[in-house]
């Protein structure tokens, strides 16, 4: 599974976007792009992922760029409890695994 | 209606001893995973099971054996606990097809070995 880059941490305010991005520029043509995230302890939470086109939930947006190399996950109007690590994470085929790195730590403040 | 459960949620055991972890899923899924969540908050894939048959097996010590009785189940036991197993420990289940396989994790189990 191709390899993604994250900032180590963002700071967001309550109630504005949040834009997180994330680099995959080795990215094959079958890999998906999925996000979680995880709140202190709890267990990893799926957000959102996408192939190639933009994608949008009740949760997020999700914004691919045409070559694929890189996505953004936005969160439209961030409250206290989204703070979290948020996770970009490539993946190919199924039944296959998610494998983690160090993430983005989101620290929304009022 | 918890869609990925296990238990116990918080286990304190000394080393040396044998303990299992359960897991559930009522969502139907065909795939179930056990991922390990060191003190450092490195999350870690250690198996998979696809229809009770085991299709991904890390680099785990074989002290560590899963156990799939059902598709609904996927449970963990460890022998012979060391202290570096101390880490919290994530079941998760996914289903294949069109648009991916999502996975939904439980809430996970954290493990004291003392």
């Amino acid at each position: 599974d191709a390899k993604t880059t994250q900032p180590t941490s963002m700071d967001c305010a309550e109630g504005r976007a949040a834009n997180l991005p994330c680099n995959h520029s080795t990215i094959s043509g079958n890999e998906y792009v999925y996000w979680y995230r995880q709140i202190h302890s709890q267990g990893p939470q799926y957000i959102i992922h996408g192939l190639k086109n933009n994608e949008t939930n009740e949760m997020a947006s999700l914004i691919i760029t045409e070559d694929r190399k890189s996505s953004t996950l936005i969160l439209p109007h961030a409250t206290l409890r989204d703070t979290a690590v948020y996770y970009c994470i490539v993946k190919g085929g199924t039944a296959s695994k998610l494998t983690f790195g160090t993430g983005t730590r989101l620290q929304v403040t009022l | 209606d918890t869609a990925v459960s296990q238990t116990p949620k918080y286990l304190v055991t000394q080393m040396g001893n044998d303990k299992s972890i359960k897991c559930e899923q009522n969502l139907g899924h065909d795939t179930m995973y056990w991922y390990k969540q060191d003190s450092k908050k490195f999350l870690k894939i250690m198996f998979s099971y696809n229809n009770k048959e085991l299709i991904i097996n890390e680099t785990v010590p074989n002290r560590f054996s899963p156990k799939s009785p059902d598709k609904a189940h996927l449970n963990l036991h460890i022998n012979s606990l060391e202290l570096g197993d101390s880490a919290v420990y994530f079941c998760a289940s996914s289903q294949a097809g069109t648009g991916g396989d999502t996975q939904y994790f439980g809430p996970g189990t954290r493990l004291t070995v003392l």
